[in-house]
């Protein structure tokens, strides 16, 4: 199985930060990465797939880049509502792996 | 509006079997590329996808739990039923099930806690 790779697991940034949370995969996925964020007693929501394709629905200050093993999820100016726990997930091959999670908290 | 409902036992015993329905409405299970799956998280901990049924009913498993699990579904219900074997305590979760479209997880239900014990 594929692992997907974090970092941090946690950090605490302020409303109006410009944060980026990291994943890399045990080997190269191409561009079947999505991101998904979780507050807490509810269901993830589908923020980013292939890599950098922003969800309907989703504000423009998240964004996703990066192919092969390395990638990133950029918040461009924190709001309160986005401190939650974040996940990659990679869809490349089965089984579909999860990364271990960032949480966000505020500082 | 696309949504998903888990059902089943809240509580189960150890060596149980337990059995989960996801019900969804707002697309088919019929269309290519759609699938719906299972996916867990124990409390406080990370998300870990089970298993997933298309649209064709091709079937994939997590490869640590595929000798536990089984996914069918009934297109004309609107269902995906998950079983899991020999519940452990272990498997105390929350489960949740999600549409899938090509593997991405596009929309989830608000998930059902399920705990083991005896």
């Amino acid at each position: 199985a594929i692992r997907m790779t974090q970092s941090p697991s946690s950090f605490s940034a302020s409303t109006g930060d410009r944060v980026t949370i990291t994943c890399r995969a045990s080997q190269g996925i191409s561009s079947y990465l999505a991101w998904y964020q979780q507050k807490p007693g509810k269901a993830p929501k589908l923020l980013i797939y292939a890599a950098s394709t922003l969800q309907s629905g989703v504000p423009s200050r998240f964004s996703g880049s990066g192919s092969g093993t390395d990638f990133t999820l950029t918040i461009s100016c924190l709001q309160s509502e986005d401190f939650a726990t974040y996940y990659c997930q990679q869809y490349y091959s089965y089984p579909i792996t999860f990364g271990q999670g960032t949480r966000l908290e505020i500082k | 509006q696309i949504t998903l409902k888990e059902s089943g036992p809240t509580l189960v015993k150890p060596t149980q079997t337990l059995t989960l329905t996801c019900t969804f409405s707002g697309f088919s299970l019929s269309t290519s590329g759609v699938g719906v799956g299972w996916i867990r998280q124990p409390p406080g901990k990370a998300l870990e996808w089970l298993a997933l049924i298309y649209w064709d009913d091709d079937k994939r498993y997590s490869p640590s739990l595929k000798s536990r699990l089984t996914i069918t579904k009934d297109t004309s219900k609107n269902q995906v039923v998950l079983t899991m074997t020999n519940m452990d305590p272990v498997d105390t979760a929350t489960y949740y099930c999600a549409q899938h479209i090509v593997a991405t997880i596009f929309n989830w239900g608000q998930g059902t806690l399920v705990t083991v014990s005896s």
